[in-house]
């Protein structure tokens, strides 16, 4: 079945540094692709999406690219803040129309000022 | 800003007690999905709906049940809690398709002891 493969975490960075959280796919057709962000207490929050290959989806600083050809959809930013701190989730719908996601494991990503 | 909330945010039950999680959105979305949270921060869904009198099962089985009488509503249901339910749920609804931003309340943490 689809799966999505997060990468391990937590991940700590000092403010200001770059940016790279991995995440991989497995899936028949042509998934669509989303980064959601939680912060603490809080439910889900769509980040970025991007829905056909080769789309980047961007948002406050946050890029992604769908990348079929290594069924990849990293998330990266430049400069990180302190308030990015959060744990942050890839997630893919299937081509069924459902609207269900699959999520990754999520990664926690800690910014110290 | 989100129109999607949960009831209540924090639960504390004792075993064997029944318990509903309330869920309700005002923004007249068709489809709604209850997730569960695992304290290794997962999610995985478990119930899922496309509109009024329609529930399915999602991929993670769950002793759970819900139902959808009314489009903004869809409270879940566990008749008699158990320590192993002890979770966060969350929550969602979307409009459309595997390309449409699903939303997601801030979530309930259930506690059984």
């Amino acid at each position: 079945g689809d799966s999505v493969t997060q990468m391990e975490g937590p991940v700590t960075l000092s403010e200001e540094a770059f940016l790279t959280i991995n995440c991989t796919y497995t899936a028949t057709g042509y998934p669509s692709l989303f980064w959601y962000v939680q912060y603490p207490g809080e439910g889900l929050q769509l980040l970025l999406k991007a829905t056909k290959a080769d789309d980047k989806g961007s948002n406050k600083g946050f890029e992604a690219t769908y990348r079929k050809e290594t069924t990849s959809f990293h998330l990266e930013k430049g400069s990180v803040q302190v308030s990015d701190s959060a744990v942050y989730f890839c997630a893919l719908s299937d081509q069924s129309n459902t609207g269900k996601l699959i999520f990754g494991q999520g990664t926690t990503l800690q910014v110290k000022p | 800003e989100a129109d999607i909330y949960q009831t209540p945010r924090y639960l504390v039950i004792g075993t064997g007690k029944k318990i509903t999680l309330e869920c309700s959105q005002t923004m007249g979305h068709d489809k709604m999905y209850w997730y569960q949270q695992d304290p290794g921060m997962e999610l995985h869904l478990i119930h899922y709906s496309y509109g009024v009198n329609s529930t399915e099962k999602g991929d993670l089985s769950s002793e759970s049940t819900v139902s959808r009488i009314r489009t903004e509503h869809f409270p879940l249901t566990l008749e008699s809690a158990r320590p192993s339910h002890t979770s966060q749920y969350l929550c969602a609804s979307s409009s459309g398709d595997r390309n449409t931003e699903a939303f997601f309340g801030q979530g309930t943490r259930l506690t059984v002891v």
